[in-house]
């Protein structure tokens, strides 16, 4: 079975950019998750999908932030424009069912010079 | 005050020897509690769980919870090469991971 899967691994992007990560939870994963970590501080939760609906979005650092999960299968994050301050490493998560086990994707390390 | 608390190391220890990993929380409403192990360039992946106070062992993995005095703990026995990881102490709120920073461990050869 394929792990959560997230496209690009690397990403160097210039400020005032748009940048798009995708990410691809396991095969009938209905809860699926961002999660964002910045230099030196922890990892920490951006938002929730339950399918194709947002579950929770207090995590959203602010509107240039928009996250996607259109048919409730793969789901992608655009940052738009990019700042310097978004640079830092975006994880994607899945879970079958709330309150079981996250598998977490390997993460997409964005860059905005 | 953040929710969890984490020594961000690094931790260097020899081949063989016991490694203690430490967190603390702030919420005392806070029930499960993870570790988690991320290898570099990879994501976090679950080591284990503990729910409420007492130990769990799994292996020479020991996860201890002492509630009274919100502290965390991760014990590792014979440690190996191959434990040289970041560790990431953890608990949930809902459906949401609260992560401290993660130490990082090198073992020694």
């Amino acid at each position: 079975e394929a792990g959560v899967t997230q496209f690009p691994s690397h990403s160097v992007i210039e400020k005032g950019q748009t940048v798009t990560l995708r990410c691809d939870p396991i095969s009938g994963h209905d809860n699926l998750y961002w999660y964002r970590r910045v230099m030196g501080k922890e990892i920490k939760f951006l938002l929730h999908f339950v399918k194709e609906s947002k579950q929770d979005e207090s995590g959203m650092p602010n509107n240039r932030f928009l996250a996607e999960r259109t048919g409730g299968t793969y789901s992608t994050l655009k940052v738009q424009p990019a700042e310097l301050e978004d640079s830092g490493v975006y994880f994607c998560a899945s879970t079958r069912d709330r309150g079981t086990e996250a598998f977490f994707g390997q993460g997409t390390r964005l860059t905005v010079v | 005050q953040k929710e969890v608390e984490q020594d961000p190391g690094p931790l260097s220890v020899p081949e063989g020897a016991i490694v203690s990993l430490n967190c603390t929380y702030s919420n005392s409403a806070f029930q499960y509690f993870m570790w988690y192990r991320q290898y570099s360039r990879k994501g976090p992946e679950l080591l284990m769980y503990t729910y409420s106070s007492g130990n769990k062992e799994d292996g020479r993995f020991t996860a201890q919870v002492d509630k009274s005095s919100k502290y965390i703990s991760l014990f590792i026995r014979d440690s190996q090469p191959s434990d040289s990881a970041t560790y990431l102490c953890a608990t949930v709120t809902g459906d949401k991971i609260i992560f401290g920073k993660g130490t990082r461990l090198h073992i020694l050869p």
